[in-house]
């Protein structure tokens, strides 16, 4: 079935280390995003990728980084430089960001940081 | 940045017609409406988007204002798999779309 992964579904760390979030998609989309949402809220875009070998910021990039050295994927690395880790992170992926058609989103990864 | 104005939280009966309310008085000219829905601990599903006519689908209908300043999303016969929260949502593009709080839709057996 066509869809976006993410992996782990829950992630415990400890104050300091840096985590890495997993984001593989198969709909062979050329944008791909990431999202943070904490409780009550709706969802603040991180980066954002339109092609592979180039991403941009969001609204809320510092303490994070990303990578896309192939379409399919697109790791989210939390560093110890975000103050306030704890959330849960969405991937998404779409046919193209100046396109305004259909988000497709993965099932989550919530970070708790101990 | 564009952004929207929805209740905190709606009620309906099962089998009966929703309609959710959506204000946007600052949206400009290119930015497109667009209605998704969550589920606790999941992600968003796409709903329904749309510019200036009112659109349809088989999950919802948009009914747009004539001078765009608000919208409406309809669920023509509400089920209990369709309680989640509402996110009404502008962008001219996926990398701008400003997520609101949007509304929580409880729905009564």
């Amino acid at each position: 079935d066509g869809g976006i992964t993410q992996s782990p579904k829950y992630l415990f760390r400890k104050e300091g280390q840096n985590v890495t979030l997993s984001c593989e998609q198969n709909l062979n989309h050329d944008a791909m995003y990431w999202y943070r949402q904490d409780p009550g809220q709706g969802l603040r875009l991180i980066y954002y990728s339109q092609i592979v070998n180039d991403f941009q910021k969001g609204d809320i990039a510092e303490g994070y980084s990303v990578s896309r050295e192939k379409k399919e994927s697109f790791p989210l690395t939390v560093t110890s430089a975000q103050k306030n880790p704890t959330a849960f992170y969405l991937c998404a992926s779409s046919m193209w960001t100046e396109n305004t058609g259909e988000l497709f989103f993965g099932e989550g990864s919530r970070l708790t940081v101990l | 940045d564009a952004k929207t104005t929805q209740p905190n939280s709606m009620e309906s009966n099962e089998e009966e017609p929703v309609h959710l309310p959506c204000n946007h008085s600052t949206i400009s000219g290119t930015d497109y409406i667009h209605w998704y829905r969550q589920l606790p601990s999941q992600g968003p599903e796409y709903v329904i988007h749309g510019l200036t006519s009112n659109v349809n689908n088989r999950m919802a209908s948009l009914a747009i204002a004539e001078d765009r300043k608000s919208s409406t999303l309809i669920l023509h016969r509400a089920t209990l798999r369709d309680a989640a929260v509402y996110y009404c949502i502008l962008g001219d593009s996926n990398y701008q779309l400003i997520w609101g709080a949007g509304t929580k839709l409880i729905i009564k057996p």
